[in-house]
């Protein structure tokens, strides 16, 4: 089963907006990771945090995570046509899970020129 | 090209037919994941490998399904008497473990295997 929910499932943007999506997750993790999936492509790794980190920075992405509320959000500021894709959180419980991803639906994500 | 690499990338089968999906890993790491992703959702989870060793299956991985990792190189994922819900992408992914065991580094994945059953 998935392990959350993102929200929106679907956003549409302008070139040059900032999008942000969130990740709500239901276990404990070791770490949280984000993916974007280009249409009929493969998953391509973003970004990964730690359970002890709060804030996360690459480039243009913005990650932030909430172990209280069991949520994560993505920020891609200045965004691009080329950022087109779905994005996914994925949890990664760790300990005996063995590292597995529990992914979540994943956000739609278009960005209009 | 050193990533992961699926083979084939598309199958169509007839229902009741066996399938066998290849797998091979970034040659580095010791870590390699099966998932299973149907149109509109995230993938799934079906099994997990450490070198050789098949360390956790899925309760989405019935009988029919079967993964290998002879050599703690390459992967196969063999599906028995296919169904038309097997219908789905099979993706592969695999990644490096740190020293301590227990955190886990980003996955790197394969393109995919689109399995049609008809």
């Amino acid at each position: 089963s998935q392990q959350g929910e993102e929200d929106p499932q679907a956003l549409s943007i302008q070139e040059g907006e900032n999008a942000t999506m969130n990740c709500s997750y239901k276990t404990s993790i070791n770490n949280l990771q984000w993916y974007r999936q280009n249409s009929g492509r493969g998953l391509v790794h973003l970004i990964l945090i730690r359970s002890n980190e709060r804030e996360k920075h690459s480039g243009r992405l913005r990650v932030t995570l909430d172990t209280s509320k069991k949520s994560s959000s993505l920020l891609i500021t200045a965004s691009r046509a080329a950022d087109t894709a779905s994005y996914f959180c994925a949890a990664n419980a760790g300990g005996t899970s063995y590292g597995k991803l529990t992914f979540g639906q994943g956000t739609i994500l278009t960005v209009h020129p | 090209d050193t990533g992961v690499s699926q083979d084939p990338r598309h199958k169509i089968t007839k229902r009741g037919q066996n399938v066998t999906f290849r797998c091979d890993p970034i040659s580095e790491h010791n870590r390699l994941y099966w998932y299973r992703q149907t149109l509109g959702q995230g993938p799934e989870f079906l099994t997990y490998f450490q070198n050789e060793a098949q360390l956790e299956k899925s309760r989405l991985l019935s009988d029919r399904f079967s993964a290998e990792r002879p050599k703690g190189s390459f992967s196969t994922l063999e599906i028995q008497r296919t169904e038309q819900g097997d219908s789905a992408m099979y993706l592969c992914a695999s990644s490096t473990s740190l020293a301590g065991g227990y955190s886990y580094n980003e996955q790197f994945f394969g393109p995919g295997t689109r399995l049609t059953v008809l």
